[in-house]
């Protein structure tokens, strides 16, 4: 089944222990992004990559790192993670970065920064 | 100015009723996609239907249709004969190309609750 998975689902941290989501997509997608969801502040892009080794910031890139070292996989890495990160996170991938491809999205991962 | 306004916050709609759920786009693109994705209270973010600028019909997907009104820079999307299991948000997005890094660009988001 073609699909974006997520790992955790949800996650409860402290502040300052560095954590990764992991993402993966088994559609051979050169584009994959992370976003963020807030109330209020609707979904915002983090990091995108156009393909392996090309990585890019988003619109609220601050606090986060990624990597791409293989097509599939995209993990967001929150190095010292604050309160303010607690929010949503959607990992999605699409086969490029045409306007006209579909995003695919992964399930989320709940993420409570205490 | 907000690149995809979605005007109606939330709706009720009887069971087995039609819906429209409003979206208007700003670009200067020529080249773009509009989509619309449903968020049940799971959380998960689920494709529905998808339109491109130089598409000259109306897309369609099962229950689902997009009224593509260009000159209007609208996209509104009709869910027909209504299910319980529509109940969710639903959001409008728009993706450019690079200057936009590529992503999507979303709306608010419209909460529609189907009665029984």
């Amino acid at each position: 089944e073609a699909q974006v998975t997520q790992n955790p689902r949800y996650l409860i941290t402290v502040t300052g222990k560095k954590l990764t989501v992991t993402c993966s997509q088994n559609m051979n997608h050169e584009y994959m992004s992370w976003y963020r969801q807030d109330p209020g502040l609707g979904l915002r892009q983090i990091y995108y990559s156009m393909n392996v080794e090309v990585t890019d910031k988003g619109d609220v890139p601050e606090g986060y790192k990624v990597s791409r070292k293989e097509k599939r996989n995209f993990p967001l890495i929150l190095e010292s993670p604050s309160p303010n990160q607690t929010s949503l996170y959607f990992c999605a991938s699409s086969p490029d970065g045409s306007p006209t491809d579909t995003q695919y999205f992964g399930p989320g991962t709940r993420l409570t920064v205490l | 100015a907000q690149k995809i306004t979605q005007t109606q916050p939330g709706m009720f709609v009887q069971e087995k009723e039609a819906v429209t759920l409003d979206c208007t786009y700003d670009t200067s693109d020529q080249s773009y996609g509009l989509f619309w994705y449903k968020q049940p209270s799971s959380g998960e973010m689920i494709f529905l239907i998808y339109q491109g600028s130089y598409d000259e019909q109306n897309a369609t997907e099962g229950r689902y249709s997009l009224n593509f009104q260009k000159a209007r820079k609208s996209a509104n999307l009709v869910i027909s004969a209504s299910q319980l299991g529509d109940s969710a948000m639903y959001f409008c997005a728009m993706r450019e190309g690079m200057d936009s890094n590529y992503q999507l660009i979303w709306g608010a988001g419209t909460k529609l609750i189907i009665k029984p």
